[in-house]
């Protein structure tokens, strides 16, 4: 059974950072792409970043580019969300998704319970 | 949001609801559409893939469709436990990203 972990949220205060990660289980993680989906509070879910399965396609939204980093540890089955430079607009709820192929345009077929992430001061 | 869907949707039980999502030639013109559900207070889940496919589980009850630069998540036979957000998405090949529609919430 495919099981998807987050961990890493909290509270922190404006221009700080975070490391998200995403411990994967129930599947082969090398074989397929992940991604990063947030959720602010009441609002819409928004793509924030993919990687690919061997890690040479990485792809982020406009409005996290620069700022945060995705990587993938193969021997540890786990996905990295370091964020940097946080804003207040970046509190939302942020899910891990597996996509259904090694592509990042793949559909997300199994989601985490999600992270919260609130940056205030 | 990149694609458009309507805000809210509802319906009676036992009743047929459609909900559209429209987008662009980058978007949903070009790569195939999927519909996520999210039940309140939960992470979404995949309700549809590959335009028209039901993953293993869901009933048949929903069904989607595309057609150039539209989708649609048809729900038939209406359920209270049908009561939740939907989210279209696709790949956007102009922006390289995934993008979601800004969701559909649906009152039975």
């Amino acid at each position: 059974e495919v099981h998807l972990l987050e961990s890493g949220g909290g509270l922190v205060q404006p221009g700080g950072s975070l490391r998200l990660s995403c411990a994967a289980s129930g599947f082969n993680f090398s074989s397929f792409a992940m991604t990063w989906v947030r959720q602010a509070p009441g609002e819409g879910l928004e793509w924030v970043s993919s990687i690919s399965a061997r890690g040479g396609g990485i792809f982020y939204a406009e409005s996290v580019k620069g700022r945060f980093t995705i990587s993938r540890d193969r021997s540890k089955n786990t996905l990295f969300l370091q964020m940097n430079s946080l804003r207040a607009g970046d509190t939302a709820v942020y899910y891990c998704a597996k996509n259904r192929g090694p592509g990042v345009s793949a559909v997300k077929d199994y989601w985490g319970q999600g992270t919260l992430v609130t940056v205030s001061s | 949001s990149v694609l458009t869907q309507p805000p809210s949707a509802s319906g009676t039980p036992g009743q047929r609801v459609i909900i559209s999502c429209s987008g662009s030639s980058s978007n949903i013109g070009s790569s195939t559409v999927n519909w996520y559900q999210q039940l309140p207070g939960t992470a979404p889940q995949l309700l549809i893939s590959t335009n028209d496919q039901r993953p293993s589980g869901v009933p048949d009850r929903f069904s989607g469709s595309k057609s150039g630069t539209s989708a649609s998540l048809v729900i038939s036979g209406l359920q209270s436990e049908d009561e939740a957000d939907y989210y279209c998405a696709t790949w956007d090949d102009s922006l390289s990203g995934v993008v979601f529609g800004g969701g559909t919430k649906l009152t039975v």
